[in-house]
């Protein structure tokens, strides 16, 4: 078991251009959540999926991002069109529990730090 | 509306000192309730978690924390902080029906020597 890896580490990009972070769980977990961080706050619920399903997206959540979990293995989320307010740790989790009332361990990832310039 | 309130942003505590982070919360339903740690540049670790039974949890590092219902509390504590307990602590709950965390603005746990 080698954790929750994200990649990149750091992301620096010009406003406008867009991204992609790859959050690969912890194998056979089947659920996995996207959170973001900002300075001198706690991590905020962007979106999760259980297997390749998105089963919940937060507000945060405009139309310029976009996550997907193709194989319900491996995730990715795109930030289209950057903006500096977009600047900050985004942080990826993932769970093994099932059924709807879970209230399982969520292992987190070390984080992509995004720099919108 | 539901919420987590961590109210100390900053807590400095001498070495061996005893230790105390509040967390309280507001909610309707019942809940799940966690303490994470976050270490410098790393992701956060799970300390402790409560899901029923007893309210007074054991975690990891020496660290405690007790469910009060009627006063919507969960309190990390410890008996005697190590340097190496300087970090960010976050209080995280999750409400019924609900799997996304909802996290507190976090503490920072300063140890002086």
């Amino acid at each position: 078991d080698t954790g929750v890896s994200q990649n990149p580490r750091h992301k620096i990009t010009k406003r406008g251009q867009n991204v992609t972070f790859r959050c690969d769980p912890i194998s056979e977990h089947n659920r996995l959540y996207w959170y973001r961080q900002t300075l001198g706050q706690g991590p905020e619920f962007l979106t999760y999926f259980q297997n390749e399903a998105q089963l919940e997206k937060s507000r945060l959540l405009s139309d310029r991002f976009s996550a997907e979990r193709p194989k319900g293995s491996f995730s990715t989320l795109e930030i289209q069109r950057t903006e500096q307010g977009d600047s900050a740790m985004y942080l990826c989790a993932s769970s093994s529990m099932t059924g709807t009332r879970s209230g399982g361990e969520q292992f987190f990832g070390p984080g992509t730090r995004l720099t919108v310039l | 509306a539901q919420s987590v309130t961590q109210l100390d942003s900053q807590v400095p505590v001498f070495e061996e000192a005893p230790v105390e982070l509040r967390c309280n919360y507001s909610s309707s339903v019942s809940v799940y309730l966690f303490w994470y740690v976050q270490y410098p540049n790393q992701g956060l670790q799970l300390l402790l978690k409560y899901l029923s039974g007893s309210t007074l949890v054991k975690g990891i590092n020496g660290f405690e924390a007790e469910f009060n219902k009627s006063q919507t509390s969960f309190h990390l504590r410890k008996p005697s902080v190590h340097i190496s307990d300087t970090a960010e602590y976050f209080c995280a709950v999750s409400f019924f029906g609900n799997e996304k965390l909802t996290f507190g603005t976090g503490t920072r746990l300063t140890i002086i020597p």
